[in-house]
């Protein structure tokens, strides 16, 4: 089945330690992209992904860290986290060639206490 | 910068009746799409407007996108509970990711 693949679905941890949320997605997909929601401001986009190697800063990236060594995987690196960083994280992926939309994973809901 | 907005934000309506979401973006993307949302699960993708008049229809749902003047509507008719859902325009859709409105929070009520 095609899907975009997040873990954990749901975590809760200290502030200051270190977390990285997984996404990898079994579609081939060269774009990836990094959206918290929090009540009342909707999705807004963190990181996103063109290709391998190639990372690029969105409307709200400080505190947050991502990588792109293999076309599959683009995780989502939270170094210190602080009780602002509590919200619900979805990755999302899309195939270049195609105009379609980008696929959503299932979220993770992070709670920094 | 890129801006997307919905009107209104949250609505609540009576089954049977008709209504309108509307979708206003800043820039001249030719890519406009919405997104449903039930509470506590992901981003289902309902239509993909990529071009000037584009109509799109889904059961009792149907979008359309005027880019001339950067609107997206999406119409409810005779709207049924099972309707009930955050909804969600975006716009962009490149590879530089979406840019989303805040969401229609939409309520039918029997």
């Amino acid at each position: 089945e095609a899907q975009v693949t997040q873990n954990p679905r749901y975590l809760i941890t200290v502030t200051g330690k270190k977390l990285t949320v997984t996404c990898s997605q079994n579609m081939n997909h060269e774009y990836m992209s990094w959206y918290r929601q929090d009540p009342g401001l909707g999705l807004r986009q963190i990181y996103y992904s063109m290709n391998v190697e190639v990372t690029d800063k969105g409307d709200v990236p400080e505190g947050y860290k991502v990588s792109r060594k293999e076309k599959r995987n683009f995780p989502l690196i939270l170094e210190s986290p602080s009780p602002n960083q509590t919200s619900l994280y979805f990755c999302a992926s899309r195939n270049a060639g195609t105009p379609y939309g980008y696929t959503f994973g299932s979220g993770t809901r992070l709670t920094v206490v | 910068e890129l801006k997307v907005e919905q009107n209104p934000l949250f609505l609540s309506m009576q089954e049977g009746k008709n209504y309108t979401i509307y979708c206003n973006y800043s820039t001249t993307s030719d890519r406009l799409y919405w997104y449903r949302q039930d509470p506590g699960k992901s981003l289902e993708s309902l239509f993909v407007l990529l071009s000037n008049g584009a109509v799109k229809q889904e059961g009792r749902l149907m979008a359309s996108l005027d880019t001339k003047a950067r609107l997206s509507t999406l119409h409810i008719t005779a709207a049924v509970h099972d309707l009930s859902a955050t909804y969600f325009c975006a716009s962009g859709g490149g590879a530089d990711g979406l840019t989303f409105g805040k969401g229609t929070h939409l309520i039918i009520q029997p």
